[in-house]
């Protein structure tokens, strides 16, 4: 079964500091989202992504974070200037079209800020 | 800002035994329900609601939406160590977003 891979698996990183978290969504995919999970906590939404653009962005999602879609396979999420909070499992996931509901999550990047 | 409330937060039972979870929301442009598993890191699709009143099942897990009550639940039949994970609620509303509540831990055991 075709799946959402992200890399890396960890990350650790100083304070401060700049951090790119990649995923390569489902090939037929259209629809790509960004969620994080800080240990204990909720799945959090931080942003959603169509065409280009971002069509859907939480309150976390701030000037710190951006996304793109910089070749035909890959979605990152840049996090510059890491903060300690930032420190959490982000997972990508994408859908064929944003009606069905029916997400596909990949395995996640836990993010340590130190 | 709108609310998945779940409930139990945690819940322990033996392998064998049914289990029903909750899921309430509050509605601004509602689309559907939706849960998913997540048992060691990336959650995983269960099932997707939208309309009242009509199970959904698949083998021992089954849930419905009741719109009026603002509310889901799960179950789960003939529990086994295998189920035990956690178990999240999401609501999507009309713009796509989709937002999970706290999750119920749920652990079967032996």
């Amino acid at each position: 079964e075709p799946e959402v891979t992200q890399t890396p698996s960890h990350q650790v990183t100083q304070m401060g500091q700049e951090v790119i978290l990649r995923c390569v969504p489902i090939s037929n995919h259209l629809y790509f989202y960004w969620y994080r999970q800080i240990l204990g906590q909720k799945v959090e939404f931080l942003v959603s992504f169509y065409n280009n653009e971002i069509s859907e962005k939480s309150e976390i999602f701030d000037d710190q974070f951006s996304v793109e879609r910089p070749d035909g396979s890959n979605f990152t999420l840049k996090i510059r200037s890491t903060k300690l909070e930032d420190s959490a499992m982000y997972f990508c996931a994408s859908s064929v079209t944003p009606g069905t509901g029916k997400l596909f999550f990949g395995s996640g990047t836990q993010l340590s800020v130190l | 800002e709108d609310k998945v409330v779940q409930s139990p937060l945690s819940l322990v039972v033996h392998e064998g035994d049914t289990v029903t979870l909750n899921c309430s929301y509050e509605v601004t442009n509602f689309r559907s329900l939706l849960w998913y598993k997540q048992e060691k890191k990336a959650p995983t699709f269960l099932f997707m609601l939208t309309s009242s009143g009509i199970e959904k099942k698949s083998g021992r897990l089954s849930s419905i939406l009741d719109k009026k009550e603002l509310s889901s639940i799960l179950n789960i039949t003939a529990t086994q160590t295998g189920d035990s994970a956690i178990y999240l609620c999401a609501r999507r509303d009309n713009n796509n977003d989709m937002r999970f509540g706290a999750g119920t831990r749920l652990t079967v055991k032996p």
